[in-house]
């Protein structure tokens, strides 16, 4: 199976501060990688799909960046809807899909 | 967005089985690829299996093969997951993730609740 190691596994930050949270793949996978944001007892949310393209109706402070082992999602000036938990997810080897343990945004 | 429609929370004893059922409310379904993972309370994502019907694959989770299985009804545009033998840790939430290709959306989920 294709390994998503994702770091911090939590970090704290200020309102308008810029985050980054990495994801690192045990094996290249192109640019087959999708962030999600997750708040408590809710669905998981797409925000990011294939690396960098932004998904419809997500404000533009969040971005992607990387392709083939590494991956960066970054919010840029955080708001405090954006406090939640984030996931990577590799979709190269699908219907087999993996996921970054996850990044804690608290203040 | 393809909206994917799970089945409804459940109940189940140890040693029981549970199927839940998923929808997708538009597309081509045969252009679609499936997953099933679940998250257990406080967890991260566990990949349970998945299917891609274009292509007759079907792919499960080693630890799962003796217990899981998928199976697709195109006439419905369903995609079903079972688990049997069910123990208390199998409580989680289920969710089906689907979508043209990848499997980038993601359904309502369903909590299966195993307990005597």
């Amino acid at each position: 199976d294709i390994q998503m190691t994702q770091s911090p596994s939590s970090l704290s930050a200020s309102l308008g501060d810029r985050v980054t949270i990495t994801c690192r793949a045990s094996q290249t996978i192109k640019k087959y990688v999708n962030w999600y944001q997750q708040k408590p007892g809710k669905v998981p949310k797409l925000l990011i799909y294939t690396a960098s393209n932004l998904e419809s109706g997500v404000p533009s402070r969040f971005s992607g960046s990387g392709s083939g082992t590494d991956f960066t999602l970054t919010i840029s000036g955080l708001q405090p809807e954006d406090f939640a938990t984030y996931y990577c997810q590799q979709t190269y080897s699908t219907p087999r899909v993996t996921f970054g343990g996850g990044t804690k945004v608290e203040i | 967005q393809v909206p994917l429609v799970q089945s409804g929370a459940e109940v189940k004893k140890p040693g029981s089985s549970v199927e839940v059922s998923c929808k997708p409310s538009g597309g081509t379904f045969r252009s679609f690829a499936f997953s099933w993972v679940r998250q257990a309370p406080g967890q991260g994502f566990e990949w349970m299996g998945g299917t891609i019907p274009s292509s007759a694959t079907t792919d499960v989770a080693q630890r799962l093969q003796d217990r899981f299985t998928i199976t697709t009804d195109e006439s419905t545009r369903t995609v079903y997951m079972h688990l049997s033998s069910l123990r208390s840790e199998d409580t989680a939430v289920y969710y089906c993730l689907g979508g043209v290709g990848t499997p980038d959306y993601w359904g309502q989920g369903t909590l299966i609740t195993v307990s005597s």
